[in-house]
């Protein structure tokens, strides 16, 4: 069964506007960590923000922030005032209990319009 | 800023070669881990490293595959009698203790031809 859903293949946004990556998940751990990684043309993949399973606010990172909704087992991602350099490929990922093994969404590409 | 390394950027090998994909880790980071990423699909998690031993490692990494940290700066993955399915971008990361951010390297692409 797929841990990790993101049923969004492709996204399009207009620059400086919003815009919200979907990601749901499925575990029975009641600890576990749910991360959002950029992955440009270039192909690196970029650390963008974390959220624990216990924490109560959702995290924010300059423009990023998680929407995180425990009971939905949902974890978006929402990119505030795009930009150009946004265009890219999203991946959702997670990471169960006390372990370190990620797993990865098949991820969402976004594209940026001027 | 640390940074993660990896050599080579590429790496081209005939079906059967061993190969040695090389990762320095930041240097205060105390987990690593290898993924790969077949052209154009998910990112996979191989194994994770911890007190030079394998902490965790996927289905994927069976005897074909294994790690190595040779010394204080290095960690390896090694590809014994490579396939052409092998062919994928490997990526070597790492993290502190919490394991909330795993810094990825740049990326070893592997082609086996």
């Amino acid at each position: 069964a797929q841990k990790i859903t993101q049923t969004q293949p492709g996204m399009f946004v207009q620059e400086k506007e919003a815009v919200t990556l979907d990601c749901t998940y499925d575990t029975s751990d009641q600890s576990y960590g749910l991360f959002w990684y950029k992955q440009p043309s270039s192909g690196e993949m970029i650390f963008l923000i974390y959220q624990g399973s216990y924490d109560e606010q959702n995290a924010t990172e300059g423009r990023y922030s998680l929407n995180f909704q425990k009971a939905r087992k949902s974890a978006n991602l929402v990119i505030s005032a795009s930009q150009l350099g946004d265009s890219a490929m999203y991946f959702c990922a997670m990471r169960e209990g006390r372990g370190f093994k990620t797993i990865f969404g098949a991820g969402t590409r976004l594209f940026v319009k001027a | 800023e640390p940074e993660v390394t990896q050599t080579p950027s590429h790496q081209v090998t005939q079906m059967g070669q061993e190969v040695i994909l090389r990762c320095v880790p930041i240097s205060n980071h105390l987990y690593f881990y290898w993924y790969r990423q077949i052209l154009g699909q998910k990112v996979e998690f191989l194994v994770s490293f911890y007190n030079n031993e394998i902490s965790e490692k996927s289905e994927i990494f069976d005897d074909q595959f294994s790690v190595e940290r040779p010394d204080g700066s290095n960690f390896t993955l090694k590809i014994r009698s490579t396939k052409l399915e092998d062919s994928a971008m490997y990526f070597c990361a790492s993290s502190d203790y919490k394991g909330n951010e795993q810094y990825f390297g740049p990326g070893t692409r592997l082609t086996v031809t």
